[in-house]
């Protein structure tokens, strides 16, 4: 069966600090990968896509950027986070049409 | 700009009876509609999809779509404490076929 995992659970960083998330897939290959970000008071946002190694595909403008090394595993980074940055945020494999999620990360930027 | 929107709640419901969520959509060419359940802190997990108009029964669960009202709903029967969560609604059609959210219906069973 597939399995998501995401790292670290829980993150609080400066203003002006890098950000590496982590999310890897495991017990399926090629799958479309996507990051979301929920914020405080709004909905699920689609920031990233991935349809393959290397592949990556931004939904929004914004402080971050996403990366897929790896078949199953795909990175979102920022150089410099902002404040606007907080937020809970979630990785997510595509099955046959559905989307399942990761556990997630909570950033808090102070 | 593709919007769903849902309302906010609290709804509240009476153990035992049946809880009504709904969600309306704007693009009529929307295929697919999701409905996941959240529970604080947690991360959204699916609990039925729906592709064509009319109902769509899952257990105690029964999504519900109208694709020429644009309207999606899910009723959830003989409703639990445990039922008690945000529900979002999502369809597709963002890029690589990304979901769109609502903001969720947050529910709460009362015992």
């Amino acid at each position: 069966s597939q399995t998501i995992h995401q790292w670290p659970a829980t993150l609080v960083q400066p203003v002006g600090s890098p950000l590496s998330l982590e999310c890897t897939v495991e017990g399926t290959s090629n799958p479309n990968l996507y990051w979301y970000r929920q914020a405080a008071g709004r909905g699920l946002q689609l920031l990233f896509y991935s349809v393959g190694i290397g592949q990556i595909s931004s939904e929004v403008p914004q402080n971050l950027s996403a990366s897929r090394p790896q078949d199953r595993q795909f990175i979102l980074s920022s150089k410099k986070l902002l404040l606007s940055d907080s937020g809970f945020y979630l990785c997510a494999w595509k099955g046959f049409n559905e989307q399942f999620f990761g556990p997630g990360t909570r950033l808090t930027v102070l | 700009q593709k919007e769903v929107e849902q309302n906010s709640g609290p709804l509240s419901v009476p153990e035992g009876a049946i809880a009504s969520l709904n969600c309306t959509y704007s693009d009529r060419g929307s295929q697919s509609f999701f409905w996941y359940r959240q529970y604080s802190g947690k991360s959204p997990e699916l609990i039925m999809f729906i592709y064509s108009n009319g109902d769509k029964e899952d257990g105690r669960f029964t999504a519900q779509l109208n694709k020429a009202s644009q309207y999606v709903s899910l009723l959830i029967r003989d409703s639990q404490p445990s039922d008690s969560a945000t529900y979002l609604c999502a369809v597709n059609g963002g890029g690589a076929d990304g979901l769109t959210f609502g903001k969720g219906t947050h529910l709460i069973i009362q015992p």
